[in-house]
């Protein structure tokens, strides 16, 4: 099967940088995915890795590296609106395109 | 592009009633769909994988009988939660993909409280 370990909770101030880790297991590894959840909404996506190496889209990146079987999310200059919950999510080929969360990472933005 | 709509955002019912949550791709057709579940404060459960036109194929634990998923077409698949009881009341959220390897594009969710 897939699982993923992360980090349940992170605090920061504003303006801060969070790195949030993620480290998995799956056959046949596919891609490494990240979404946000604010609190009563629907989880959007942000970034995925299907390489090794750094994504980066605006003030959040996220890395890869497939033979550590890890990879973490970079939220840098930390605003109130990033208090949220992000999941990393893993796509492999032994479960089709089926993706499996981890049990997400919640971040609390202090001002 | 990649819109999913969800129907509907919240739903209260009596127990032992059944309640049909839709999901639509609005904008792109989806030959796959997948109902996810999530509980307070946890992580989302997968809980079928929804294909037009065929069987739904489910999670292991997830009683085929009581969620019944259709997928009559290329852009609508709905989720029957039948003869509802309190323990399934969640927040209920499909989701879409636009490609083999694209991301999840979900709908905003529902959220199902059984009295």
């Amino acid at each position: 099967g897939q699982s993923l370990e992360q980090p349940s909770e992170v605090t920061a101030v504003e303006g801060a940088i969070v790195q949030i880790n993620c480290t998995y297991q799956t056959s046949g590894f596919y891609g490494l995915s990240w979404y946000q959840q604010h609190d009563g909404g629907a989880p959007t996506f942000l970034s995925y890795n299907a390489l090794d190496g750094l994504e980066e889209t605006g003030r959040f990146s996220s890395f890869l590296s497939r033979s550590d079987s890890y990879g973490y999310l970079l939220l840098q200059e930390l605003q109130m609106k990033d208090s949220a919950s992000y999941f990393c999510a893993v796509r492999g080929a032994a479960a089709g395109n089926k993706l499996t969360f981890g049990g997400g990472t919640r971040v609390l933005v202090k001002p | 592009g990649a819109v999913v709509s969800q129907h509907p955002s919240w739903v209260i019912c009596k127990s032992g009633t059944s309640v049909k949550i839709e999901c639509r791709s609005l904008d792109f057709q989806a030959t796959t769909m997948f109902w996810y579940r999530q509980f307070p404060k946890q992580s989302l459960m997968l809980m079928a994988t929804s294909n037009e036109g065929s069987k739904a194929t489910y999670e292991q634990g997830v009683e085929k009988d009581k969620f019944l998923i259709n997928h009559a077409s290329l852009t609508l698949s709905t989720l029957t939660v039948t003869s509802a009881h309190p323990e399934d009341s969640s927040f209920y959220i499909c989701s879409a993909i636009t490609g083999a390897n694209s991301p999840l594009h979900f709908g905003n969710g529902t959220r199902l409280t059984v009295t």
